[in-house]
């Protein structure tokens, strides 16, 4: 079975400052996505990042990459130049591809608590 | 913005009551998802619909009952629920399709359900 784990609870930066999230996965899949997923206060889920494990170029959005170490098993968040509107729960998430008996089911973990300092 | 709504956005209940949580997602997507996030645990998925289809119970008590009318809403019937089940209800959609494909999942805001 696959798991996720997400070592920081909760974390803190300084406004405009840098900081990396970090997410590990089991799995024994070659074939995966992953996702960074930030949920505010508000509580809407909005994705942030996606990366195809079949992919060895990390991805970007922004402010927001990746440091992708498939055979670590690693799926780190980098976020650069926090804003305030920055702070939320982080969700690393892993989703094994569909098949012809089982559909998407994504694997969240347990979050990360970022909050940016003004 | 995301296109997936809920409703109620906050629902407070009894052991002996019924409710139904409703999510209606305006992405042209064929597949939905019911989550629950309870406090300090992992997002916990429940159901999944493909095409009107259920596609996956996730081992989720018989007094969650899902229905599906069509591609665009998902509903969530709940009775004889328990304070345990207390928790954030997150419906989500996806495009899906008949093909081997994998994408992303949007979700909508919750219903914060209180079970007294």
């Amino acid at each position: 079975a696959q798991t996720v784990t997400q070592s920081q609870p909760e974390m803190s930066v300084q406004e405009a400052e840098t900081v990396t999230l970090s997410c590990t996965y089991d799995t024994s899949e070659s074939n995966y996505y992953l996702f960074w997923y930030k949920q505010p206060p508000s509580r809407q889920m909005i994705l942030v990042i996606r990366q195809e494990a079949y992919k060895q170029q990390n991805a970007t959005e922004n402010r927001f990459s990746v440091n992708f170490q498939k055979a670590a098993k690693s799926f780190s968040l980098k976020i650069s130049d926090s804003q305030l509107g920055d702070t939320a729960m982080y969700f690393c998430a892993f989703m094994k591809p569909k098949s012809k008996t089982s559909y998407d089911k994504v694997i969240f973990g347990p979050g990360t608590s970022l909050s940016v300092i003004p | 913005e995301t296109g997936v709504t809920q409703t109620p956005r906050h629902l407070v209940m009894g052991m002996t009551n019924k409710k139904s949580l409703k999510c209606e997602q305006h992405l042209g997507h064929n597949a939905m998802y019911w989550y629950k996030q309870s406090a300090k645990k992992p997002l916990e998925l429940m159901f999944v619909y493909n095409f009107k289809e259920q596609t996956e119970n996730n081992s989720v008590p018989s007094r969650f009952s899902p229905e599906c009318p069509n591609s665009s809403h998902l509903f969530l019937h709940l009775h004889t629920l328990q304070p345990e089940d207390s928790a954030l209800y997150l419906c989500a959609s996806s495009q899906e399709g008949g093909g081997l494909s994998t994408d992303t999942q949007y979700f909508g805001p919750g219903t914060r359900l209180t079970v007294l």
